[in-house]
């Protein structure tokens, strides 16, 4: 699985956009970036994966670059539920049993 | 749907006591996982089942860990006997195939605390 960078920590005033940015320049043509987060003392929670195209759900935007060797994931209006460690993940492709390794992600502190 | 289930939430024994840690899927799901968390080493996937049936048990630790899925909507992990080091907070997930393997759905966790 490629390697992924990630900032340590981020501040997001609440109600505004919280934007995390990802680097995964190894990333193979048949892997897809993967978006999790975990709420203090909570299992983590699945949000949103790409491949190529951007994508969009109830709980965020996933926008990934046309070279794919980054991405951001958006959360529109973050609140202060949405305080959490964020991790990407690149993950996926033939041989792929599902196997989510977490690396430090990004802890992301909503602030009001 | 009530999301995953696991039972108990928190777990404190002693070193040397067997421990049975329990989990319920989402109902449809034919994929469960057992991870395990700690501070050193992160998340660790322990083992996966497809269809009640075990596909790979690489990440379980040692002979002491052991896990079973007797049908769909149960599944246990036990430790026999505990020890200090397996303190952690253990993870159940599950999906189906229609979803991408790696779009797994989290239980809240048990706390494991072995003395």
């Amino acid at each position: 699985d490629a390697k992924t960078t990630q900032p340590p920590s981020m501040d997001c005033a609440e109600g505004r956009a919280a934007n995390l940015p990802c680097n995964h320049s190894t990333i193979s043509g048949n892997e897809y970036v993967y978006w999790y987060r975990q709420i203090h003392s909570q299992g983590p929670q699945y949000i949103i994966h790409g491949l190529k195209n951007n994508e969009t759900n109830e709980m965020a935007s996933l926008i990934i670059t046309e070279d794919r060797k980054s991405s951001t994931l958006i959360l529109p209006h973050a609140t202060l539920r949405d305080t959490a460690v964020y991790y990407c993940i690149v993950i996926g492709g033939l041989g792929s049993q599902g196997n989510l390794i977490f690396g430090k992600g990004t802890k992301l502190s909503v602030k009001p | 749907d009530a999301g995953v289930i696991q039972s108990p939430r928190h777990e404190v024994t002693e070193m040397g006591q067997e421990v049975t840690l329990r989990c319920k899927p989402i109902s449809g799901h034919d994929y469960l996982f057992w991870y395990r968390q700690t501070m050193m080493r992160g998340l660790e996937l322990l083992i996966y089942f497809n269809n009640n049936v075990p596909i790979d048990d690489s990440g379980m630790p040692e002979d002491r860990f052991s896990a079973k899925m007797p049908n769909a909507s149960f599944s246990t992990l036990k430790i026999q006997p505990s020890e200090p080091r397996d303190s952690a907070v253990y993870f159940c997930a599950s999906t189906q195939l229609a979803n991408h393997l790696e779009t797994q759905y989290f239980g809240p966790g048990t706390r494991l605390l072995v003395l």
